[in-house]
């Protein structure tokens, strides 16, 4: 079975502060995992994937087998990353997880 | 913006009745995607087409139908039998049905139930 949990609902930080955002995955496979984002009034989108291993705007993930997760980082959140995350794995289809909000204070 | 179009953004439903949800995509993809999404659930798979003329079950397909004549367009028909349709429903479409080809996504249709 895939499943997706992202354990943080909310999470608020302060600008210029690091957030991580977690995503931890099960599945028995070597699965694809991905972050997509979904900003206010703008369709959901895909950030980044872990095949990819790139930054976009200042995001990285990294997979970790072992603790089967692939967090979301930033080391300096700005306010315009408030948004809707979600953690999404393709194994045998693609499974998403129910997603954290992430506000960012000035 | 183009892309994927959903309509309509609302739609109501009376008890008993079959409603159709429409996606229309001009990116040219051959692989599209009905989800559903719940408060707190993230977005569940209902129905896939990797190409024209050929679909499968999600997760959750109970309840639901659907079609693809052509490329373009991939109708969601939210059925009788599905006894809480109440949701917001997502289509998306990529180039193929693979692991690395990214989603994109529509708008989305709301779904109420009178």
């Amino acid at each position: 079975a895939q499943r997706v949990t992202q354990p943080e609902k909310l999470l608020s930080v302060f600008k210029g502060a690091p957030v991580e955002l977690k995503c931890n995955y099960s599945y028995s496979g070597s699965p694809e995992l991905f972050w997509y984002v979904q900003y206010s009034r703008q369709r959901l989108q895909l950030l980044l994937r872990h095949i990819s291993r790139e930054s976009i705007k200042g995001f990285t993930a990294d997979l970790n087998k072992g603790e089967t997760s692939f967090h979301l980082k930033k080391p300096f959140a700005q306010e315009e990353d408030s948004a809707m995350y979600y953690c999404a794995l393709y194994g045998q289809n693609f499974v998403f997880g129910p997603g954290t909000r992430l506000s960012v204070l000035p | 913006d183009g892309g994927i179009t959903q309509s309509p953004k609302y739609l109501f439903r009376k008890e008993g009745q079959n409603v159709t949800l429409s996606c229309e995509q001009n990116l040219n993809h051959d692989a599209m995607y009905w989800y559903r999404q719940d408060p707190g659930q993230g977005l569940r798979l209902i129905y896939y087409s990797q190409i024209v003329n050929d679909f499968q079950k999600g997760d959750i397909a109970e309840g639901y139908s659907v079609s693809r004549e052509k490329k373009e367009s991939f109708p969601l028909t939210v059925t009788s039998a599905q006894k809480n349709p109440t949701a917001f429903y997502l289509c998306a479409s990529s180039t193929r049905q693979a692991s690395n080809q990214p989603q994109h996504f529509g708008d989305g249709t709301r779904l109420s139930i009178l």
